[in-house]
């Protein structure tokens, strides 16, 4: 099966500061990308996603990149703030025509940002 | 608000002990999941059923049985709970479409002592 391997573990950025998870994947076919947010207490939530048809996305403050060739992809947050401190997961899955499989999660990254 | 409600919220109970968390969605949902998640470790899959009459599992399923008692209702047990399956267990659904987001519930905080 898929494997996804997220780094790093934990990460302290400055408010204001950009912060970047990068996350890996083994499965060729794994062609959807999602990532998730999980604040203190609180269950994890979709915040954005990527296909393999497309190399970047954005939404606001967020964006994914995607490669690939070399099977990773990242998630980047611009100038951050304290509410986005949260535990970050990223995801792979491969489509099945037009079913999804179940998604494969890598471990998390605690995010803290400090004012 | 259509969602997804988790039974109970948090328990305690003893080693050898059968325990069964309850899941149910008013989500319409085919898709229905069980992970566990743990400091470090992630979310972690113990089961998932992508119809009423599925029923497959995930990469941590020993010591733990599920039944999908209705479209919108998926049940975990443990026959036999042992400490180290302490950990925060969280149900999920999805719909069979392209986008296939996952929607958690709240999340069933078990100790085993």
């Amino acid at each position: 099966g898929e494997n996804v391997e997220q780094h790093p573990s934990t990460l302290s950025v400055q408010e204001g500061d950009s912060a970047v998870i990068k996350c890996t994947y083994s499965d060729s076919a794994s062609n959807y990308f999602p990532w998730y947010k999980q604040e203190l207490g609180k269950r994890p939530q979709l915040i954005i996603d990527i296909r393999s048809n497309v190399g970047e996305k954005k939404d606001q403050r967020i964006a994914v990149t995607l490669n690939k060739t070399a099977k990773h992809f990242s998630l980047h947050i611009t100038e951050t703030q304290p509410e986005d401190s949260a535990v970050y997961f990223c995801a792979a899955s491969s489509h099945r025509g037009s079913t999804l499989g179940r998604l494969y999660f890598g471990r998390g990254t605690q995010l803290t940002v400090w004012p | 608000d259509a969602d997804v409600t988790q039974t109970p919220r948090n328990r305690i109970t003893k080693t050898g002990k059968r325990i069964m968390l309850e899941c149910s969605q008013t989500k319409g949902h085919d898709r229905m999941y069980w992970y566990r998640q743990d400091p470090g470790l992630g979310l972690r899959l113990i089961y998932y059923s992508f119809d009423v009459k599925d029923i497959n599992k995930g990469e941590i399923s020993d010591g733990y049985s599920v039944s999908r008692q209705a479209q919108a209702k998926f049940s975990l047990s443990l026959e036999s709970a042992i400490p180290n399956q302490t950990a925060l267990y969280f149900c999920a659904t999805s719909g069979q479409g392209y986008t296939g987001e996952l929607f958690f519930g709240e999340g069933s905080r078990l100790t085993v002592l």
